[in-house]
């Protein structure tokens, strides 16, 4: 399967402070990805829909000057979490869509856990 | 978007096969079932796609009735490792996917 890949792979920072997130598909062009965040023993929530080179466009509930996402190319798209506070604590996963062929595939990369003091 | 019905929980003995049963009753003409390993603090995992019958691969086989509004994963032979949380999912046009709770295995010795 494609493989994506995210960056960092954990942070740790003080509140108030803003975080970017990585994610690049890193064998095939991605033009939609997507964010998720994950609570301990909870399913996956999705937070937005990143498409290369528009604005993303957030799902109910998430505020989109708080987290935001830009789709610069074709393999990388980034969220920043601004003025990030103890409840943004995630671990927060992204996916990048194959649909090159006759399916349409979501993989996944591996998280990162955010952790704000 | 169709929403996916799935057991909380499975419990196995190693070298056992598991099917695990997802209904999806809304499913969309265009829509495909696809089905995710999700491991603790790992992102998911691809095992499977289908649209309709039977799929397999290396890993699981994935079982389509003609109505589609389920689907079954069966994992053959499974080890310790294959302890995970299990999700079906159904792929829409748009691409979005609605995490349900999933269906936790637990493989036990």
């Amino acid at each position: 399967g494609a493989v994506v890949s995210q960056h960092p792979s954990w942070v740790i920072c003080k509140s108030g402070t803003s975080v970017k997130i990585e994610c690049r598909s890193l064998d095939f062009q991605a033009t939609t990805m997507f964010w998720y965040r994950q609570f301990p023993k909870q399913s996956l929530m999705l937070m937005a829909t990143s498409n290369e080179g528009s604005k993303a466009t957030y799902e109910q509930g998430v505020e989109k000057d708080k987290f935001l996402i830009n789709h610069a190319s074709l393999t990388l798209s980034t969220l920043t979490v601004t003025s990030a506070h103890p409840e943004d604590s995630s671990f927060y996963i992204c996916s990048a869509r194959d649909n090159r062929g006759r399916t349409d595939t979501q993989y996944f990369g591996p998280g990162t856990r955010l952790t704000v003091l | 978007l169709a929403k996916t019905t799935q057991p909380i929980s499975m419990d196995s003995y190693e070298g056992q096969e598991v099917n695990i049963t997802c209904s999806h009753n809304n499913i969309a003409t265009n829509d495909y079932i696809t089905w995710y390993q999700q491991f603790p603090s790992q992102g998911p995992r691809f095992i499977i796609q289908g649209y309709k019958t039977k799929v397999t691969n290396e890993v699981a086989s994935l079982f389509i009735p003609a109505d589609r509004k389920s689907s079954t994963l069966s994992l053959p032979r499974v080890s310790l490792s294959d302890t995970a949380v299990y999700y079906c999912l159904v792929t829409s046009n748009t691409g979005k996917l609605i995490f349900g709770q999933g269906t936790t295995l637990q493989v036990k010795p």
